[in-house]
């Protein structure tokens, strides 16, 4: 079945720098990886996904990458800010039951 | 406001003592869901409703029942408490299936004694 990994578990970056969370895949026919941001005791909200016919895919500060061939996605946050500490889910779709697989989550924390 | 809702926010049981997590949503989703999560591990699907009564098993869905009565309702049913299932539970719903945006609820947790 479908499995998920996400690394790293914890990232911290410097406010202003960029940061980038990287997950792999393992069944080359799952089509959607969303992103989805946790800030601390809240819900889990969607950022950002992407569907396995685009490469790219970007929203103000945060863009998207998949490599379908080496079934991996990244999100990549530019010129941080604290608002952007939270914890980070990626998923993706498993194609035997439509249902979301997710990765354990990347801690991001932004030092001022 | 669209929104789906949980109750309770906080619950302290001890072993073996039914409970019932409630889950509503009032955007006219065909899919609801529930995960648990917990440190480390991510979010991991209990059980999941692609409509009124259907319902189906995710990954962890040992010790927990549901029921899709309705389409806005979707309550999570634990038997039998026990401490492993001490974690924080949310549902969610999305329009269409599984891998469209999903809504999360504001998360119950939930000790087990």
């Amino acid at each position: 079945g479908e499995n998920v990994e996400q690394h790293p578990s914890t990232l911290s970056v410097q406010e202003g720098d960029s940061a980038v969370i990287k997950c792999t895949y393992s069944d080359s026919a799952s089509n959607y990886f969303p992103w989805y941001k946790q800030e601390l005791g809240k819900r889990p909200q969607l950022i950002i996904d992407i569907r396995s016919n685009v490469g790219e895919k970007k929203d103000q500060r945060i863009a998207v990458t998949l490599n379908k061939t080496a079934k991996h996605f990244s999100l990549h946050i530019t010129e941080t800010q604290p608002e952007d500490s939270a914890v980070y889910f990626c998923a993706a779709s498993n194609p035997s039951n439509y249902q979301l697989i997710w990765g354990a989550g990347t801690k991001l924390i932004i030092k001022p | 406001e669209a929104q789906v809702t949980q109750n309770p926010r906080y619950l302290i049981t001890v072993t073996g003592k039914k409970l019932t997590v409630t889950c509503s949503q009032n955007m006219n989703h065909e899919y609801m869901s529930w995960y648990r999560q917990d440190p480390g591990l991510g979010l991991r699907q209990i059980y999941y409703s692609m409509n009124v009564e259907v319902t189906d098993k995710g990954d962890v869905p040992e010790g927990y029942k549901v029921s899709r009565k309705e389409k806005r309702n979707f309550p999570l049913i634990l038997e039998s408490p026990s401490p492993n299932q001490t974690s924080l539970y949310f549902c969610a719903s999305s329009l269409g299936q599984g891998v469209d945006t999903q809504y999360f609820g504001p998360g119950t947790r939930l000790t087990v004694l």
